[in-house]
């Protein structure tokens, strides 16, 4: 079945730091893929999507490329701030799949100054 | 942008209770609702899709009759935990979408706590 791996958290890193989450799945035909963000206390939101091969997310300086070679859609951003600090979520959805959404494990991501 | 509520954000229930979660769509009309659960460090996994008026589709492995979920309105749907046991608490969040739009925004979720 349809399946997301992301990385284990949580990611802790200083403020203008470079940031990688990475994200592989699993799924068959050509699936959308998507980063949701969970801030603390708050619903999952959209941060960015693809839905073809080299497509490129990007949203609030962080970007995603959809790389079908190597089924993966890995976060990142050049420099982190404090207010980056929440829960991320990779996903997928496939064609034909009545909007259903297959998520990660989410990765939590600790910004500090 | 579009916010959805669930309420309550927390609740503790006794073991053979039932309990009951609201999800609102408060600016615009949810024609499809999902709910979702998540144990601790994992992922999200979709229990049931409803559109309004129609009974939910339940995902396979979960009880129908034991997660009731009504969607009798287009801005609320309603999950309800019926003899709610220790192996049933969890997190459980809620997302709304509107007509065919592409995007599905997520409540804040609801800790369940059942002792």
């Amino acid at each position: 079945g349809d399946s997301v791996t992301q990385m284990e958290g949580p990611v802790t890193l200083s403020e203008e730091a470079f940031l990688t989450i990475n994200c592989t799945y699993t799924a068959t035909g050509y699936p959308s893929l998507f980063w949701y963000v969970q801030y603390p206390g708050e619903g999952l939101q959209l941060l960015l999507k693809a839905t073809k091969a080299d497509d490129k997310g990007s949203n609030k300086g962080f970007e995603a490329t959809y790389r079908k070679e190597t089924t993966s859609f890995h976060l990142e951003k050049g420099s982190v701030q404090v207010s980056d600090s929440a829960v991320y979520f990779c996903a997928l959805r496939v064609t034909g799949g009545g909007n259903k959404l297959t998520f990660g494990t989410g990765t939590q991501l600790k910004v500090e100054l | 942008g579009a916010v959805v509520s669930q309420h309550p954000s927390w609740v503790i229930c006794k073991s053979g209770t039932s309990v009951k979660i609201e999800c609102r769509s408060l600016d615009f009309q949810a024609t499809t609702m999902f709910w979702y659960r998540q144990f601790p460090k994992q992922s999200l996994m979709l229990m049931a899709t409803s559109n309004e008026g129609s009974k939910a589709t339940y995902e396979q492995g979960v009880e129908k009759d034991k997660f009731l979920i009504n969607h009798a309105s287009l801005t609320l749907s309603t999950l309800t935990v019926t003899s709610a046991h220790p192996e049933d608490s969890s997190f459980y969040i809620c997302s709304a979408r509107e007509g065919t739009a592409d995007e599905q925004y997520f409540g804040p979720g609801t800790r369940l706590t059942v002792t």
